[in-house]
């Protein structure tokens, strides 16, 4: 089956630092990916979608200065936590897809703290 | 919003029992996809049932879709401790690609 990676799997930084998340198709190539939040115990809630090659398209609400999101070619996309804050501490877990309207592939998600 | 909405939000049964897992949604959906999440980990896909579609079976899951009622609900039979997780509906709405998920079932087991 296809297999998205994650990278780091959790993270500790401090307030003000940013921090780059990788996720990763090792197998498909994805025309597609997407970025969740996970607060715990609740659901995800999409952030952001991206295609290769072009510029992500950022969910009401979700600061696109605050979350880069870079996707430059069909297996890598990066999410980066620019100038973190604690409130950012969440799960984050990306997607990915070669077909729309088909399943999407998770990643196994990164978990990040700050302090 | 939140789309979908699952119920119960936690459940616990004995092992061998079936357990059933409803979901609702609000708006039209291209198709309603059932995931499983262990604690702290990514998300596993179980089943993909389209809009067109009434019924899915896969080993022991079986997914209804009630397009008319806006709702889906999610059946394992013969239940096992290793199916202890919890379980989120996703609809991909009409004209999108993009999921919204339901805020889960948290699903015990108990040997």
């Amino acid at each position: 089956g296809a297999v998205v990676s994650q990278h780091p799997s959790r993270v500790i930084c401090k307030s003000g630092t940013s921090v780059k998340i990788e996720c990763r198709s090792l197998d498909f190539q994805a025309t597609t990916m997407f970025w969740y939040r996970q607060f715990p115990k609740q659901s995800l809630m999409l952030m952001a979608t991206s295609n290769e090659g072009s510029k992500a398209t950022y969910e009401q609400g979700v600061e696109k200065d605050k979350f880069l999101i870079n996707h430059a070619s069909l297996t890598l996309s990066t999410l980066t936590v620019t100038s973190a804050h604690p409130e950012d501490s969440s799960f984050y877990i990306c997607s990915a897809t070669d077909r729309p309207s088909y399943e999407q592939y998770f990643g196994p998600g990164t978990r990040l703290t700050v302090t | 919003s939140q789309q979908g909405e699952e119920d119960p939000q936690a459940l616990s049964i004995q092992e061998g029992e079936n357990a059933t897992m409803n979901c609702s949604y609000k708006t039209s959906i291209n198709n309603l996809q059932w995931y499983r999440q262990n604690s702290g980990r990514g998300l596993v896909h179980l089943i993909l049932i389209r809009s067109n579609e009434r019924e899915k079976h896969s080993g022991r899951l079986r997914v209804t879709l009630d397009t008319s009622k806006k709702s889906s609900s999610l059946l394992i039979t013969a239940s096992r401790a290793a199916d202890t997780a919890s379980y989120f509906c996703a609809t991909e709405r009409a004209g999108s690609y993009q999921l919204t998920f339901g805020k889960g079932t948290k699903l015990s087991v108990i040997p």
